[in-house]
């Protein structure tokens, strides 16, 4: 079975603080899919990302970068200096080819950041 | 159009009736997603068809709940004898194809209120 874990459900900062959104995951497949995506508050969620289980390169867009780390089973995410339009609901998610294409997603970490 | 499109936006219904929700999706794509997230929750996998593979209905929480895919487009999800506890928003996605690989984009979902 997969499994994500967003152990952080909530946190606040101030505008232009860093923040670190981490992710767990698990499973035992070698071939996987590693998502992060953003839920502002008209709910639709919105693609920040894609990595697979190969390529564990750091990937930097703006602001925001990735950390995946294979020996930690962790695919963190960074935000620099944040802003209140970053203000959302975070989700990482999972799949694999055995797992049906079906997204396991984690249980979200609500980001506040305030002005 | 550009993006999934679902309908209505909202839904209250009372409990004990039966809805429809419908998703379409970005055209082109082959593979498409039910979801639901319930209040203060991660999103839970519902079903996915693939073409005209035999969707997987391994999400499904009940026998309440079906859906079907129309001319490999347009999908309804039903929910046949409504309770409390359905109440949460249902999220459909499309993704161009079943490689677990490509992203899925994201509908603003249904939020169904039993009362």
């Amino acid at each position: 079975a997969q499994k994500v874990t967003q152990a952080q459900t909530e946190i606040s900062v101030v505008e232009k603080e860093d923040v670190t959104l981490d992710c767990v995951y698990e499973t035992r497949d070698t071939t996987y899919y590693l998502f992060w995506y953003k839920q502002p508050p008209s709910g639709e969620l919105v693609f920040l990302i894609r990595r697979n289980s190969f390529d564990e390169q750091n990937e930097i867009s703006g602001r925001y970068s990735w950390n995946f780390q294979k020996s930690t089973s962790s695919f963190n995410f960074t935000i620099t200096a944040s802003q209140v339009v970053d203000s959302a609901v975070y989700f990482c998610a999972l799949t694999s080819n055995n797992a049906g294409n079906m997204l396991t997603f984690g249980g979200g970490t609500r980001l506040m950041v305030k002005p | 159009g550009a993006g999934v499109s679902q309908s209505p936006s909202n839904k209250v219904t009372e409990k004990g009736k039966d809805v429809e929700l419908r998703c379409d999706p970005i055209s082109g794509h082959t593979a498409l997603y039910w979801y639901r997230q319930s209040l203060g929750q991660g999103l839970e996998f519902l079903i996915y068809f693939q073409g005209n593979s035999a969707p997987d209905k391994s999400g499904l929480p009940s026998d309440r709940f079906s859906a079907e895919r129309t001319g490999g487009s347009v999908s309804t999800l039903t929910i046949q004898r409504t309770q409390q506890e359905d109440s949460a928003v249902y999220l459909c996605a499309s993704s161009l194809g079943g490689s677990s690989n490509t992203e899925a984009f994201f509908g603003q979902g249904t939020r169904l209120t039993v009362v």
